[in-house]
């Protein structure tokens, strides 16, 4: 079974400070895939990022950058110098590699509300 | 459009009702799923297409939901004799093929709400 935990609820920051969002995982596929998404309040999951379990490198795209650990078996998103419009619920999801129909669907954790204030 | 869409993005229905939504995929995606997102929760999976084929309905909650998507594309979540703990966002996705590797893209939803 898979599963993602996402400890954080919700974090509160002043608009420049950096936020880091938490996420840990469990499966038993050996080649597994994880994402970072943004719900805004449209409800629309906007994809962010997707990682590979075999890639360990870390990866910046503008002010996010996320941080790869497979011995811990995290996850992790840093918003660097946040901005008002980063304010939304962030998911963490896994997928398996394996190409057997249960292995394709997101296992999702339970969200990070992220609210940055001006 | 170039996103997932689905219709009606809000319906409120009475309990007991049958209500059916809708998903139009990206144009040429082999896969199809629907997801079921309880306030303040993370989505949680329904069922998977892969074209015509639903491959994967165990995150189904009861035989009250039924989704079939018959000639590979649009597809519609059916639920019959509403209860007010159906209420919440019905997410479509789509993806290219069915392999892990492949990104999903989530539509906007179709928020549910049983009165």
């Amino acid at each position: 079974a898979q599963k993602v935990t996402q400890a954080q609820t919700e974090i509160s920051v002043v608009e420049k400070e950096d936020v880091t969002l938490d996420c840990v995982y469990e499966t038993r596929d050996t080649t597994y895939y994880l994402f970072w998404y943004k719900q805004p309040p449209s409800g629309e999951l906007v994809f962010l990022i997707r990682r590979n379990s075999f890639d360990e490198q870390n990866e910046i795209s503008g002010r996010y950058s996320w941080n790869f650990q497979k011995s811990t078996s995290s996850f992790n998103f840093t918003i660097t110098a946040s901005q008002v419009v980063d304010s939304a619920v962030y998911f963490c999801a896994l997928r398996g590699g394996s190409i057997k129909a249960a292995g394709n669907k997101l296992t999702f954790g339970g969200g990070t509300r992220v609210l940055v204030k001006p | 459009g170039a996103g997932v869409s689905q219709s009606p993005r809000y319906k409120v229905a009475k309990r007991g009702q049958d209500v059916a939504l809708r998903c139009d995929p990206i144009s040429g995606h082999v896969s199809l799923f629907w997801y079921q997102q309880a306030l303040g929760q993370g989505p949680e999976f329904l069922t998977y297409f892969q074209n015509e084929a639903q491959l994967d309905k165990s995150g189904l909650p009861s035989d009250r939901f039924f989704a079939e998507r018959p000639e590979g594309s649009v597809s519609t979540l059916k639920i019959q004799r509403t209860q007010q703990e159906d209420s919440a966002v019905y997410l479509c996705a789509s993806c290219t093929g069915s392999f892990g590797i492949d990104t999903i893209y989530f539509g906007e939803g179709s928020w549910l709400t049983v009165v």
